[in-house]
């Protein structure tokens, strides 16, 4: 079982609401990443850190932000929830310094806008 | 960039026959190539992994097997059971350095009819 925590796990909020998905991971990992999946199954990489002050933009354009003041923590908020932001967010985090790092996910966060 | 296509997307077998998940990629300096595999409501979870160095790897029923000069590996699964029905998805591992991400597959969502 992977040491990585995300809540809420479902959440409904009203479209112009801020919100913020938390995640946690106790790994010690330095990389951490935020995937956005659809129900059409594909994985999306919207965001990842190589460790604290650090944040990238993944392979899909997000309107989210990111931030990790702390290795364990990498909260993803957004400014101004859309019906366009329904959609599962999935944390994961892996070390690095190693070729073949092996990415643990997160149960996922179930966002509706509404 | 890297680019992996895996094939077929939907996968329906008897309990006891064998399922393969085929998968290709573009990238010739990717050199790790994780399968994943999700329950309905859960992230993925890490099934089994094989690195470039190494062109078959068995884990009790699962298997995966690696052709670098064709660029495609493949994920098989004997005697099928049950629970062996969710989402699998192949990765490749971009690039050769650690600080890579793993490009995903769109996923295949696989069957067991008892």
């Amino acid at each position: 079982e992977a040491d990585i925590y995300q809540t809420p796990r479902y959440l409904v909020i009203g479209t112009g609401k801020k919100i913020t998905l938390e995640c946690s991971q106790t790994m010690g990992h330095d990389k951490m990443y935020w995937y956005q999946q659809d129900p059409g199954m594909e994985l999306h990489l919207i965001h990842y850190s190589y460790g604290v002050n650090s944040t990238e933009k993944g392979d899909l354009s997000s309107e989210s932000t990111v931030s990790r003041i702390r290795t364990e923590h990498f909260p993803l908020t957004l400014e101004s929830a859309r019906p366009s932001h329904t959609s599962q967010y999935l944390c994961a985090s892996s070390e690095t310094g190693n070729p073949g790092n092996t990415i643990y996910f997160g149960e996922g966060s179930w966002l509706t806008v509404v | 960039g890297e680019n992996v296509e895996q094939h077929p997307s939907t996968l329906s077998v008897q309990e006891g026959d064998s399922a393969v998940i085929k998968c290709t990629y573009s990238d010739s300096a990717s050199n790790y190539f994780p399968w994943y595999k999700q329950e309905l409501g859960k992230g993925p979870q890490l099934i089994i992994d094989i690195r470039s160095n190494v062109g078959e790897k068995k884990d009790q029923r699962i298997a995966v097997t690696l052709n670098k000069t064709a660029k495609h590996f493949s994920l098989h699964i004997t005697e099928t059971q049950p629970e062996d029905s969710a989402v699998y998805f192949c990765a490749a591992k971009r690039g050769g350095g650690s600080q890579g991400n793993l490009i995903f597959g769109k996923g295949t969502k696989l069957s067991v009819k008892p």
